[in-house]
């Protein structure tokens, strides 16, 4: 069964904290990897990842994939109280076709919580 | 531009009630999805759209029917709500341009309560 694993699942830090947060992922037919913001409604896209070792940036925003040893990291430096939300991260995998071609579906993990306390 | 539009943004049924939430994107996607998410359970892909008048299951589809009669519109149907379908539902739209980029653009969600 495919599954995608974030840790931690909620996390305190004070502004100007740099954060880690980890993806693992275990699936088949894997295709890319992505992170999303959500606040307090629609997620948001913040990055996807494809290669592994090439470092994604946004901002104080990073990423990064180890496809070998399948997970993912995102960094957020100097932590702001704009940056609470849940992070989802979600791998894209093959996993229906039509017209000829395959398509992707992500599976998400369940997020973790960033609070970030002024 | 509106991007992903869904109604109504909140219902309280009771068990048994049906209803029926719709979806609307105006970026000419070919992609449909319905998530529902839950505490603790991330988002969960109930049905998905890969084009007008298609529709195929996701991994969550008992108790939900959907329909793609118009391509920017794609509509979840509850027959039968019950209190185990509580949950925040979020209608994506993606891209498809010889390849699916991966990112979705969700709509702002759907609080559904069954009592």
């Amino acid at each position: 069964e495919d599954k995608v694993v974030q840790s931690p699942l909620s996390l305190v830090v004070h502004e100007g904290d740099t954060v880690t947060l980890n993806c693992s992922y275990e699936v088949t037919n894997f295709r890319s990897l992505l992170w999303y913001k959500q606040e307090k409604k629609a997620p948001t896209f913040l990055f996807m990842l494809t290669s592994s070792g090439i470092e994604k940036k946004s901002g104080r925003l990073s990423s990064i994939l180890d496809k070998k040893e399948l997970f993912s990291i995102l960094n957020i430096t100097a932590t702001q109280t704009g940056d609470s939300a849940v992070y989802l991260c979600a791998s894209q995998v093959f996993r229906f076709k039509n017209y000829g071609g395959s398509q992707g579906n992500l599976i998400f993990g369940k997020g973790t919580k960033l609070s970030v306390k002024p | 531009n509106a991007g992903v539009t869904q109604t109504p943004k909140f219902r309280v049924l009771k068990t048994g009630q049906s209803m029926t939430l719709l979806c609307a994107q105006d970026m000419n996607h070919e992609y449909m999805y319905w998530y529902r998410q839950d505490p603790g359970m991330g988002l969960r892909l109930i049905h998905y759209s890969v084009g007008e008048g298609t529709t195929a299951k996701g991994e969550v589809p008992d108790g939900y029917n959907v329909s793609r009669l118009k391509k920017q519109n794609f509509l979840l149907g509850l027959e039968s709500a019950a209190p185990s379908q509580t949950s925040v539902y979020f209608c994506a739209s993606s891209y498809t341009s010889g390849g699916n980029t991966g990112e979705l653009f969700f709509g702002e969600g759907s609080r559904l309560t069954v009592l």
